[in-house]
């Protein structure tokens, strides 16, 4: 089992500019989140994918968009970057809205 | 609001010292509470996961207890060991939200 697994490992871009992020599950999981983490910071939930759906969002702009695929892997869009997106990306899986959730080793944005 | 704190945001302990780290949330309606390690840049390693029925949860040298009615979590780690030393984060799940609120974390540096 490969648990869950993240790319690009890094990332560096200008403000303005567009990125897309990428999530494989674990094997069996259904569900995907994403996170935000600034340095010294906790995780900061962005939003949860089920279903190819939405289910929920945490308190960021429109800029930040995503997508869930049929094989429930997970794409995560952020427009008009801005320096203070940079950050490292987290993303989760589980099976189920409630269960355990494990994480992949994230993707470190850097916006110049 | 859930709102979680970690207390200390850091330590640093001989080898072979016993520790204690401290998590406190706001919302006794927790679904789960899960406690991870988090190395430099790296992503989240999942530690313990205690259910809200459960009362404690133990993983090898750690232990994970949980009272929900205070609003209160410890991680004890025995016979702490140098590699043990990384961030150590707190995390509720509401259940109804399905996302993780975390706390900032704990850093844990263990001298040999």
């Amino acid at each position: 089992d490969a648990g869950v697994t993240q790319s690009p490992t890094h990332l560096i871009k200008t403000r303005g500019q567009q990125v897309t992020l990428r999530c494989s599950p674990k094997s069996g999981h259904d569900t995907v989140s994403w996170y935000q983490q600034a340095l010294g910071q906790g995780p900061q939930f962005i939003f949860q994918y089920y279903e190819e759906e939405e289910r929920q969002r945490g308190n960021f702009p429109d800029r930040f968009s995503g997508h869930q695929f049929p094989n429930y892997s997970s794409e995560l869009n952020v427009n008009a970057l801005l320096l203070g997106d940079s950050a490292l990306y987290l993303c989760a899986s589980s099976l189920g809205q409630g269960d355990e959730q494990f994480f992949g080793p994230g993707t470190r944005l850097t916006v110049l | 609001k859930q709102e979680v704190t970690q207390i200390p945001a850091a330590l640093s302990v001989p080898e072979g010292e016993n520790l204690v780290l401290n998590c406190s949330f706001t919302d006794s309606a927790i679904y789960n509470l899960q406690w991870f390690r988090q190395d430099p840049g790296k992503g989240l390693t999942s530690l313990l996961l205690i259910q809200s029925s459960q009362r404690e949860q133990t993983s090898g040298r750690l232990n994970a207890s949980l009272d929900k009615s205070s609003g209160r979590s410890t991680l004890y780690i025995a016979a702490s060991q140098p590699g043990d030393s990384a961030t150590y984060l707190c995390a509720v799940n509401g259940g109804s939200q399905g996302n993780l609120i975390f706390g900032k974390g704990t850093k844990l540096s263990v001298k040999p």
